[in-house]
């Protein structure tokens, strides 16, 4: 347990579909993160808030619709996703995102797939 | 784009023995960052080594890094059935944004038999 709760643990969804992705952490952190982990590909940053302000969009789609309400609670919202964004979802946070030597703290992931 | 590489891509030990595996980055790095993920789950954060230290130690963990040659290995002794895992290197860089931006590799994918 570290501390990161997403769900949900697997979601398959039709790609008109819409639908949420919810992360929690439950450790004090100022940063939240988005990463998209795909079979054999480094595992890509895809958005970083800190204290609920985005502070790094990594030219994701459009179709991926990042919120964060408060510095605890970090969402994605999904629509008209293709196969190919079917993947291994995974949130983390970390204390401070302006200190360098600062680790992560990862949830388990939400497993997307997009039929 | 893809900071960090990992080497060998997997990696099959027997139960007992060491084992190494290297990464290999691009660009100046605060500090280099070694993960672990099982299967289906998220990473763990194992060890932290800054830019201007050389070796670092924990428990069965020993990590080596040279900035001269852009390259960081992390040893595992006495390996486990349980230390099978992916692992991955993390590099925290400098950038325009001043956050900390952690970029990882594709991994090492390793399995101990027992």
């Amino acid at each position: 347990e570290t501390g990161v709760t997403q769900t949900p643990r697997h979601l398959v969804m039709g790609m008109t579909n819409k639908k949420s992705l919810k992360c929690e952490q439950h450790l004090g952190h100022n940063a939240m993160y988005w990463y998209k982990q795909s079979a054999k590909k480094p595992l890509e940053l895809m958005f970083v808030y800190s204290l609920e302000e985005r502070v790094e969009n990594n030219s994701v789609p459009s179709r991926f619709s990042p919120e964060c309400p408060n510095s605890s609670h970090l969402f994605l919202h999904l629509h008209t996703l293709q196969p190919e964004d079917s993947a291994l979802y995974l949130c983390a946070s970390s204390q401070d995102p302006w200190r360098s030597n600062e680790k992560l703290f990862f949830g388990s992931g939400t497993q997307l797939s997009v039929l | 784009s893809q900071q960090g590489e990992e080497d060998p891509q997997a990696l099959s030990i027997q139960e007992g023995e060491n084992a190494t595996m290297n990464c290999s980055y691009k660009t100046s790095i605060n500090n280099l960052q070694w993960y672990r993920q099982n299967s289906g789950r998220g990473l763990v954060h194992l060890i932290l080594i800054r830019s201007n230290e050389r070796e670092k130690h924990s428990g069965r963990l020993r990590v080596t890094l040279d900035t001269s040659k852009k390259s960081s290995s992390l040893l595992i002794t006495a390996s486990r059935a349980a230390d099978t895992a992916s692992y991955f290197c993390a590099t925290d860089q400098p950038n325009s944004g001043g956050y900390q931006k952690v970029t990882f590799g594709t991994g090492t994918k390793l399995q101990v038999i027992p």
